[in-house]
């Protein structure tokens, strides 16, 4: 079963139409991560919790928000999407931050900017 | 902040063959992991490792901490295990810094 899940799995939008993506997790775990990853690129972070401490990566843009209700959710939230937003979004668990955080992913959402 | 270099970036194979990928990074680290990604799809971690070696199945990875270098090995591959074989690294020192991400290296496996 799907431990780390994630909705939708894609989603069409609008220049300029707010976007929300969500992801769900069944493992208790501390650290929840959101990643951006364009076509043949490296995933980038663009925001990381601990708990309910939030981090925001430096060159994470404004455009680009998080919240996380509880343990189990984390939600991205695109407010402003340009064609440059255009590409999978991923969650990430962890239990802990660094050596003992071994990493659980979603499926991604892919998001299309028209 | 770690530089982090995979090679090669591109590797075909025939099925059967035995594989390596090779990762190095620039600084020390608390962590590398391993992750796969299949086209279009998420990504599976497959090995997290702060030292020695791991096997899964036909899959082993290794890390040489005084080199800085891990390697991931398939033996007997096979078409399915054709994916983006990602390297990745936690910095050690704490911080805030996330994950620093190789650009993966393009296995495909022949039949």
């Amino acid at each position: 079963d799907a431990m780390v899940i994630q909705n939708p799995r894609y989603q069409v939008t609008q220049f300029g139409k707010p976007v929300t993506l969500s992801c769900s997790q069944t493992l208790n775990h501390n650290v929840m991560y959101w990643y951006q990853q364009k076509s043949s690129q490296a995933p980038k972070l663009l925001f990381h919790y601990y708990d309910k401490d939030f981090n925001n990566e430096a060159d994470t843009p404004d455009n680009f928000q998080s919240r996380r209700p509880n343990t189990s959710f984390c939600f991205l939230d695109i407010r402003s999407p340009g064609l440059g937003d255009a590409a999978m979004y991923l969650c990430a668990t962890s239990r802990y931050w660094g050596v003992n955080g071994e990493l659980f992913f979603g499926e991604g959402s892919r998001l299309t900017v028209l | 902040k770690n530089e982090v270099e995979q090679s090669p970036q591109n590797l075909t194979a025939q099925e059967g063959e035995f594989i390596t990928i090779n990762c190095s990074y620039s600084v020390g680290i608390s962590a590398l992991h391993w992750l796969q990604q299949h086209p279009g799809g998420g990504i599976v971690s497959l090995f997290m490792l702060s030292s020695g070696k791991k096997k899964h199945g036909r899959l082993i990875a290794t890390i040489n901490i005084q080199e800085k270098h891990s390697s991931l090995h398939i033996t007997a591959s096979h078409p399915r295990d054709s994916a983006v074989y990602i390297c990745a690294v936690n910095s050690s020192g704490g911080g805030a810094d996330g994950l620093t991400f190789g650009k993966g290296t393009h296995l495909i496996i022949q039949p």
